[in-house]
């Protein structure tokens, strides 16, 4: 358990809905990192909170946004779903930003879009 | 860029050995290790800084070359437990520190 924690673990939904993606870091992370993980594919870089600021930013779409609140959890919301948009998406935190942080990851929500 | 990992799959007999290599085109700062098991979250193994240092756990090393911009991974003995993907990961070369991760290794080690 990396003591990270995401809900929810399932979700299923419609073409042209929107859901939102819950994480929770670690106690005493301030970095929270969202990842997307099609079927077989590698982790994709999305976005990073730092301490309730955008830090960084990946292949994210327009129709994803995130933001962090001020007791670091962070939300992804994904809108206008596609099939495509169908994927394990992962939220990681880590202590600080610094490149040799280790990253912890949580277990992962599946997002099925039919 | 993406990290490119090599090879891309592997299979082994319990017992036997492993290398996974991970090639950058960019300076590395660092290099971080990590394994995923089928749906399951990726799991922390091991970072490698610049100057040599190494953070981790678990028995494996890794090795981290800056001038050729690669780091390998070692897996000696393996278990059947260290069956997953591998993936390398390499912050990008802009002060943001994200990942980039690699393309990944699938290693199946069986009895």
């Amino acid at each position: 358990d990396s003591g990270v924690t995401q809900t929810p673990k399932h979700l299923i939904t419609a073409t042209g809905q929107r859901v939102t993606l819950r994480c929770s870091p670690r106690s005493g992370d301030l970095s929270v990192y969202w990842y997307q993980q099609s079927l077989d594919q590698g982790l994709q870089f999305l976005i990073q909170y730092y301490n309730g600021e955008e830090r960084a930013k990946g292949n994210i779409l327009e129709r994803f946004s995130a933001q962090q609140f001020p007791d670091l959890h962070s939300e992804l919301n994904l809108s206008s779903l596609e099939l495509g948009d169908s994927a394990l998406y992962f939220c990681a935190s880590s202590v600080g930003l610094a490149h040799q942080e280790t990253q912890y990851f949580g277990p992962g929500t599946r997002l099925l879009v039919l | 860029q993406q990290p490119v990992q090599s090879p891309q799959a592997v299979i082994l007999r319990e017992g036997e050995d492993a290398v996974i290599n991970c090639s950058s085109s960019k300076a590395l700062y660092s290099v971080h290790w990590y394994r995923q098991k089928h749906g399951e979250a990726p799991v922390f193994l091991m970072i490698l800084l610049k100057g040599g240092e190494q953070k981790g756990h678990e028995k494996i090393s890794a090795s981290f070359n800056e001038k050729k911009q690669q780091s390998s991974l070692y897996l000696t003995a393996s278990q059947l437990s260290y069956s997953g993907t591998y993936f390398c990961g390499t912050p990008g070369v802009d002060s943001t520190d994200k990942l980039i991760f690699g393309t990944g290794t699938r290693l199946q080690v069986f009895p």
